[in-house]
């Protein structure tokens, strides 16, 4: 099975920074890499698939980078409505895993 | 507008049995992949299972596969999760997702249903 890390495990950020999360896989996946947000006791949401394609009504703020082994999620300027945490997966073959996700909270 | 709309979590004893369904509506259900994703209260996400669009290819993760099985009905418009041999590691919320392209990033979810294992 491939094996997902993030890092950092959480951060502590101020509205208006720029925040990277870095992803990374045990193994090449191309760009089979998702992105997803999710806030406490709701479902989560999916803001980058395929490594760098924003998915619909996501706003611009956030981008996706990389191929391989290593990605990358940043969000431009955080917002307060991007304090959540956030995971990565990997889609290139089943099973499909999930990183343990990174926390942001408020600085 | 999409839904996806889960339910039959309980709480069940260790070895017995549960299914999950899933309704699904605002969209063509036999058009699309679907998932289950579960996570542990407290604890991250964890792909469970797939099924293609019309229900003749499936996926298991390794902690489930010969428990667990995946089917759908397109004339209900409904998945299901038939959960088998139950364990205290099994507890959590399971979610119904739609796969969006094809390509296993999920773009809408249900809002969950609680399965608890425990005697």
């Amino acid at each position: 099975d491939i094996q997902m890390t993030q890092s950092p495990s959480s951060l502590s950020a101020s509205v208006g920074d720029r925040v990277t999360i870095t992803c990374r896989a045990s193994q090449s996946i191309s760009s089979f890499l998702n992105w997803y947000q999710q806030k406490p006791g709701k479902a989560p949401k999916l803001l980058i698939y395929a490594a760098s394609s924003l998915q619909t009504g996501v706003p611009s703020r956030f981008s996706g980078s990389g191929s391989g082994t290593d990605f990358t999620l940043t969000i431009s300027s955080l917002q307060p409505e991007d304090f959540a945490t956030y995971y990565c997966q990997q889609s290139y073959s089943t099973p499909f895993t999930f990183g343990p996700g990174t926390k942001v909270d408020i600085k | 507008e999409v839904q996806l709309v889960e339910s039959g979590g309980g709480l069940v004893q260790p070895g017995g049995s549960l299914r999950l369904s899933c309704v699904a509506s605002g969209f063509t259900f036999n058009s699309y992949w679907m998932h289950w994703v579960h996570q542990a209260p407290g604890k991250g996400l964890v792909w469970v299972s797939r099924i293609n669009s019309d229900g003749s290819s499936t996926d298991y993760a390794d902690s489930v596969k010969g428990r667990f099985t995946i089917s759908r009905d397109n004339a209900k418009n409904t998945l299901y999760l038939q959960m088998n041999s139950l364990r205290a590691e099994d507890t959590a919320v399971y979610y119904c997702a739609r796969d969006a392209y094809s390509f296993g990033a999920t773009d809408y979810w249900g809002q969950g249903t609680l399965v608890t294992v425990s005697s």
